[in-house]
């Protein structure tokens, strides 16, 4: 099983302010990697498929890179509906395995 | 516009057996695959099973592997999660998710609550 790990756990940040947040795989997913939003008393929202491609209708502030075992979800400048859960999520291999989540929250 | 709509969930004893059902709407049902993914309480999420767009193949999370049985029905535009043996840490809020077997999962339902207690 390939095992996700999300850095930090937790970050605190103003609005305007640039996030950035780390999914680490405990082996190579190629570029199978995706990252979902959730605010709370939502379902999740997907927001970046193949570790850089932005899904429809998400704002351009949200990008992503890497490849193969470190990928990163950035946020450019805070918006307030930003404040959130992020996880990153790979299809590489069965089973389909996701972080265990980074809270954006404001400072 | 792509809607996923999940329905019955509820309350149910330890041992017993629930089935959902997750209506779909606004695209080829017949051809996308399609996932469940639980949420426990104050968790994050977990991938629970994926059926292929055609319903022969499917993939389970260990936790639920001879426990829970996904299928599909084409004419209704249907996804269903078959649950049996129940455990208390079963207990979760199943979202139903288009996709996800050989491309991304890029929809998601609004979820049902499974609650499972004595």
């Amino acid at each position: 099983e390939i095992v996700l790990t999300q850095s930090p756990a937790t970050l605190s940040l103003s609005p305007g302010e640039r996030a950035t947040l780390s999914c680490r795989a405990s082996q190579s997913v190629s570029n199978y990697l995706a990252w979902y939003q959730q605010r709370p008393g939502q379902a999740p929202r997907l927001l970046i498929y193949d570790a850089s491609n932005t899904a429809t209708g998400i704002p351009a502030r949200f990008s992503g890179s890497g490849s193969a075992t470190d990928f990163t979800l950035t946020i450019s400048s805070l918006e307030p509906e930003d404040f959130a859960v992020y996880y990153c999520q790979q299809r590489s291999s069965w089973p389909r395995t996701f972080g265990q989540g980074t809270k954006v929250e404001i400072k | 516009e792509v809607q996923l709509a999940e329905s019955g969930g509820g309350l149910v004893q330890p041992g017993g057996s629930l089935r959902l059902s997750c209506a779909a709407s606004g695209f080829t049902f017949a051809g996308s695959a399609m996932t469940w993914v639980r949420q426990a309480p104050g968790k994050g999420l977990e991938w629970v099973s994926t059926i292929t767009d055609s319903g022969d193949r499917t993939n389970y999370a260990d936790s639920v592997r001879g426990r829970f049985t996904a299928s599909r029905d084409g004419s209704k535009s249907a996804l269903y999660l078959q649950m049996s043996g129940l455990r208390a840490e079963d207990t979760a809020v199943y979202y139903c998710v288009k996709g996800g077997w050989s491309g991304v999962m890029d929809v998601w339902g609004k979820g049902t609550t499974v609650t499972v207690s004595s």
